[in-house]
């Protein structure tokens, strides 16, 4: 079974600032992957990166990057440089080699940026 | 060109009722899912397909049936609605069953139920 905890369930930045969104897991399956995806308040659920837990290096994708430490078991999502548009609703969620591709989701964190 | 789409986007509709949710997508994969998002934003899956077996059924009433009648198609039925069904319904899909195959999500069906 897999668990995925995101504790804050709102967050502040100030436009360009970065900002750092937690994301906890467990799991006992020995191999699995990492997931954020936005939630804008149009509802579509938008993929923004990924991270194996075999990758060597943390995942980047433009603006994000996931700050990958497996010995802690999280998976934080960082937004460099942030804009109006990233404000949204971030889910984290994983799938274990187990899992038969179900994806188990975070309680989700509400980003609000402010000019 | 809409890689996963949901008909219709919003369903209003009586206890009792039966209703269908469509789900299409043209990426060529083999994997395709249903997700229920309750009131609170919580995701959690509801059923899944890969080539058009069923994979993943998730203690999940049995009013509600999903029909797969190809790869790229992968329809929810639910008969006798229920309050308790009004969520966002989001239908997904990915190559295949991989940990590492990322799940593309489609616009999601606000269902209301009277």
């Amino acid at each position: 079974a897999q668990k995925i905890t995101q504790t804050q369930p709102g967050m502040f930045v100030q436009e360009k600032e970065a900002v750092t969104l937690d994301c906890t897991y467990d799991t006992s399956d020995p191999s699995y992957g990492l997931f954020w995806y936005k939630q804008p308040s149009s509802g579509e659920m938008i993929f923004l990166i990924y991270q194996g837990s075999y990758d060597q290096q943390n995942a980047t994708e433009g603006r994000y990057s996931l700050n990958f430490q497996k010995a802690r078991k999280s998976a934080n999502l960082v937004i460099s440089a942030s804009q109006l548009g990233d404000s949204a609703m971030y889910f984290c969620a994983m799938r274990g080699v187990t899992s038969y591709g179900k994806l188990t989701f975070g309680q989700g964190t509400i980003l609000t940026v402010h000019p | 060109d809409t890689a996963v789409s949901q008909t219709p986007k919003y369903l209003v509709t009586q206890m009792g009722n039966d209703k269908s949710i469509k789900c299409e997508q043209n990426l060529g994969h083999d994997t395709m899912y249903w997700y229920k998002q309750d009131s609170k934003k919580f995701l959690k899956i509801m059923f899944s397909y890969n080539n058009k077996e069923l994979i993943i059924n998730e203690t999940v009433p049995n009013r509600f049936s999903p029909k797969s009648p190809d790869k790229a198609h992968l329809n929810l039925h639910i008969n006798s609605l229920e309050l308790g069904d009004s969520a966002v319904y989001f239908c997904a899909s990915s190559e295949g069953l991989f940990r590492a195959d990322t799940q593309y999500f489609g616009p999601g069906t606000r269902l209301t139920v009277l």
